[in-house]
């Protein structure tokens, strides 16, 4: 049972825009800098924003990260068939686990 | 631009050692002053953070696998070498090394394509 806890799946349209949320606590994303990885079929995870909203070099705009409280989100907008891949969210947690912690993971299936 | 590659074993029987080596190869004038991670996923399941060594040699474990974990580095060789001692088949996972941007915002900013381990008799 991860402490950050996400949809496990979605789907949604080409160019639709979509959010995928991510709870946590007060002791992790309440407290911390959150980044979101995206992570396509058979590869390894890929880093889409750090720091709550920051992109690095050569991620598109249309990758966003947001936080609020003990909760973040990832928006994506102009849905692609490309975008088709498992989300994770990620912080460091202060309590139980005292070191980097995942969410579940949120499958995006794009239509 | 830098490159990391895990290898080691494919299998490794329970109760054994599973040794993981991660290499870094490219522009990386700084290496010695890396922090890389070495994180883990079980099929189909989620990613595990399991290991962190900072530049200045200093380690930082997964609580729940801390007594049997072991990390460290060979600068010369570029190499960061992970150990998990008493592999059980719940350990069966690909292994991911990885470059840290800033371990207390869990950013990994460059990975390693994974080596798959199964813990097998």
């Amino acid at each position: 049972q991860s402490l950050l806890t996400q949809p496990p799946s979605m789907s949604a349209a080409p160019g639709q825009n979509i959010t995928i949320s991510c709870s946590g606590s007060r002791s992790n994303i309440g407290i911390n800098h959150v980044s979101w990885y995206q992570q396509l079929p058979k590869t390894a995870p890929k880093l889409l924003i750090f720091d709550n909203n920051k992109r690095p070099s050569g991620i598109p705009d249309r990758f966003s990260g947001s936080k609020s409280g003990p909760s973040a989100t990832l928006g994506i907008t102009g849905l692609q068939s490309g975008d088709e891949a498992a989300y994770y969210c990620a912080t460091w947690d202060s309590s139980l686990s005292v070191g980097p912690v995942f969410g579940g993971g949120t499958k995006l299936t794009v239509l | 631009q830098v490159t990391l590659e895990e290898s080691g074993p494919v299998l490794v029987k329970p109760t054994e050692t599973l040794t993981l080596t991660c290499t870094i190869s490219g522009f990386s004038p700084n290496f010695a002053r890396m922090g890389v991670t070495w994180i883990r996923q079980p099929p189909g399941k989620a990613l595990e953070w399991l290991a962190h060594i900072f530049s200045n040699d200093e380690k930082s474990y997964n609580t729940s696998l801390k007594t049997r974990l072991s990390i460290s580095k060979d600068t010369s060789k570029r190499q960061v070498v992970l150990s998990l001692t008493n592999v059980d088949p719940v350990d069966t996972a690909t292994y991911y090394c990885a470059q840290t941007l800033s371990l207390n915002a869990a950013a990994f900013d460059t990975w390693g394509q994974g080596t798959m381990v199964t813990v097998s008799a």
